[in-house]
């Protein structure tokens, strides 16, 4: 079965400090991974996917994300932080089906920028 | 594009009556729509998988009989919560991925329903 650990419950950086926020998944084939952004009581906003092809993958807002096949990761990555950066943090593998994605989200990462 | 909407945004009752949460995709006809729940600082746990003009697939746990859910249109899917409880109280968001291309591997997320149950 899928699963999906962020190791990391809280983050605290720095405004303009690098920012990594940590993704291991467990999938038997080949994943769909994905990175979402949840405001407090707002839904997701999709960050970036990784289906195929090149593994280092851009998203919006700055953030990147690296799929390791060897390592079972897929980390997301800032190089510098903005205080409207702080939210919640959800890494999802993805088993695409006939029906669309089915998605298993990780535990979600808040993260709280100071100034 | 791939916008998703959900109303209301919040919405307050007393135990033991239905509340019905409406999930529309606005620019997009959504094959499916999924609809999720996420409790207080938690993660959002799938509670069905909805395909327009058939049943919807529960996941294990989830009474379908509690939560009804009716996707009649490529563009709308509704969740029922019938018979409230206090314990019903919760976060629901709901998600739909497109008929083809890019969009059909996607999910994109409404904004999420805040139910408070009495």
């Amino acid at each position: 079965a899928q699963s999906v650990t962020q190791p990391d419950i809280h983050i605290t950086v720095s405004e303009g400090a690098s920012l990594e926020l940590r993704c291991n998944y467990s999938y038997g084939a080949t994943p769909y991974l994905f990175w979402y952004v949840q405001s407090p009581g707002q839904g997701l906003q999709l960050l970036l996917k990784y289906f195929s092809g090149d593994t280092l993958v851009q998203g919006i807002k700055g953030f990147e994300a690296e799929f390791k096949r060897s390592q079972s990761s897929f980390n997301l990555r800032k190089p510098s932080v903005h205080w409207s950066d702080a939210a919640e943090y959800f890494c999802a593998v993805g088993a695409f089906g006939e029906y669309g994605n089915k998605l298993v989200f990780g535990a979600g990462t808040i993260l709280r920028v100071k100034s | 594009g791939a916008v998703v909407s959900q109303h209301p945004s919040r919405v307050i009752c007393k135990s033991g009556t239905s509340v019905k949460i409406e999930c529309r995709s606005l620019d997009f006809q959504a094959t499916t729509m999924f609809w999720y729940r996420q409790f207080p600082k938690q993660s959002l746990m799938l509670m069905a998988t909805s395909n327009e003009g058939s049943k919807a697939t529960y996941e294990q746990g989830v009474e379908k009989d509690k939560f009804l859910i009716n996707h009649a249109s490529l563009t709308l899917s509704t969740l029922t919560v019938t018979s409230a409880h206090p314990e019903d109280s919760s976060f629901y968001i709901c998600s739909a991925t497109g008929t083809s291309g890019p969009i059909h591997q996607v999910q994109y997320f409404g904004p999420g329903t805040r139910l408070t149950v009495l």
